[in-house]
């Protein structure tokens, strides 16, 4: 089955940093890729997602790329604010099954 | 639409009893999926089901987890006996097409088993 490898499990910035987070993935039949971030005591919330046709997709301060042939896709944000302070978690579709399977999140600290 | 909606939000109860955990996913929503998220453990899928049927239960921790979709509309996750080890924050999330659509996540239950 697919398994999602995160990493850093933590990573702090200085505000108006750029922050990366990689996860890579084991199934070559995975086709989608999303990024939830969860604010302290909130719920998983989408901020950006990729599918397999398509190698980079941005939106504002934050970006998704991903490698097929390296089976590996990255977060990217530009200009962290304090805002931007959560656990971001990666997730990759489980090939012919229905669910995601999530990386084990990046915790991420952006200091003003 | 409101979203998914999960009660009770908190839930605090003694080891040995009987634990019920609700959602009601988004209408028009086929997948419904059942996580358990602990320090620990990270983010772990438990079970989800395809219209109303259970597809995957290879998370389920053991017999005395068990849930159920009788409708469209509603999902229980139940815990028979519950052990201090089960205290965890529950979350109910729904798609549209499974893993090729988001996932909308509840705001989760935090249970609590003293």
């Amino acid at each position: 089955g697919e398994n999602v490898e995160q990493h850093p499990s933590t990573l702090s910035v200085q505000e108006g940093d750029s922050a990366v987070i990689k996860c890579t993935y084991s199934d070559s039949a995975s086709n989608y890729f999303p990024w939830y971030k969860q604010e302290l005591g909130k719920r998983p919330q989408l901020i950006i997602d990729i599918r397999s046709n398509v190698g980079e997709k941005k939106d504002q301060r934050i970006a998704v790329t991903l490698n097929k042939t390296a089976k590996h896709f990255s977060l990217h944000i530009t200009e962290t604010q304090p805002e931007d302070s959560a656990v971001y978690f990666c997730a990759a579709s489980s090939g012919s099954q229905g669910n995601l399977i999530f990386g084990k999140g990046t915790k991420l600290s952006v200091k003003p | 639409d409101a979203g998914v909606i999960q009660s009770p939000r908190h839930e605090v109860t003694e080891m040995g009893q009987e634990v019920t955990l609700r959602c009601k996913p988004i209408s028009g929503h086929d997948y419904l999926f059942w996580y358990r998220q602990t320090m620990m453990r990270g983010l772990e899928l438990l079970i989800y089901f395809n219209n109303n049927v259970p597809i995957d239960d290879s998370g389920m921790p053991e017999d005395r987890f068990s849930a159920k979709m009788p409708n469209a509309s509603f999902s229980t996750l139940k815990i028979q006996p519950s052990e201090p080890r089960d205290s965890a924050v529950y979350f109910c999330a729904s798609s549209f097409g499974g893993a090729r659509g988001e996932q909308f996540f509840g705001p989760g239950t935090r249970l609590t088993v003293l």
